[in-house]
């Protein structure tokens, strides 16, 4: 089953926070955020396990919300680099990870 | 420089070739993957392989039939493909399959396109 992310596009100035959300019908055991620019393989950004740990890498930081089966990626302070489809992977401890449909985020001077 | 890389980056081929696609990672990686990028679509998991045993078949039809013959390297063997199958191809490989452990390390797809 996968994942349902949102909003499925948004448009950024560069300095603009966002929120992207991913939301899952299942029991969650992990969730996943990649990002993916035009044209380049998916990068991997972070992991978060259930536990509802929150993490970050640079100005981008996510959480994890097991109860809910729901996690937010969190772009701050949004840079020209943060452009570009961002995934969510949702895992249930099996082998398999899902994705979203993906959220285009395009940040503009 | 990506530690998988994928040939060829663009495939054409009409409904009744055969072609093969190719991923190999510099790794050490004991787990590889092909999922399937449609546009608009999410990435599709077509198989996992650990330890050049094939441990997920996600539904695909026999049109694809993937080939492990080692830890490095895993094929994609393609043939009388469908128009619907045009899409970008990726490989990914992690330290093992157990996804929550850590990350994918994606090739850049093999973007085929099927007449």
């Amino acid at each position: 089953q996968q994942p349902v992310q949102s909003p499925q596009a948004v448009i950024l100035r560069e300095g603009e926070d966002a929120v992207i959300n991913c939301s899952s019908s299942k029991a969650l055991y992990s969730v996943h955020w990649y990002r993916q620019k035009h044209g380049e393989a998916p990068v991997f950004l972070m992991i978060l396990l259930k536990g509802g740990e929150q993490k970050g890498h640079d100005k981008i930081s996510a959480s994890f919300n097991e109860k809910k089966q729901q996690s937010s990626l969190y772009l701050t302070a949004s840079q020209l680099s943060y452009s570009g489809t961002y995934f969510c992977g949702t895992e249930r401890g099996d082998y398999k990870l899902s994705f979203g449909a993906g959220t285009t985020v395009t940040v503009r001077a | 420089e990506t530690g998988v890389t994928q040939t060829p980056r663009h495939l054409v081929m009409g409904m009744t070739n055969k072609k093969s696609l190719k991923c190999e990672q510099h790794l050490g990686h004991n787990a590889m993957y092909w999922y399937k990028q449609s546009a608009k679509k999410p990435l599709e998991l077509m198989f996992v392989y650990s330890l050049e045993e094939r441990v997920e078949n996600n539904s695909v039809p026999s049109r694809f039939s993937p080939e492990c013959p080692n830890s490095s390297h895993l094929f994609l063997h393609l043939h009388t493909l469908q128009p619907e199958d045009s899409a970008l191809y990726l490989c990914a490989s992690s330290q093992d399959a157990r996804v929550n452990t850590g990350e994918l390390f994606f090739g850049e797809g093999s973007r085929l396109t099927v007449l």
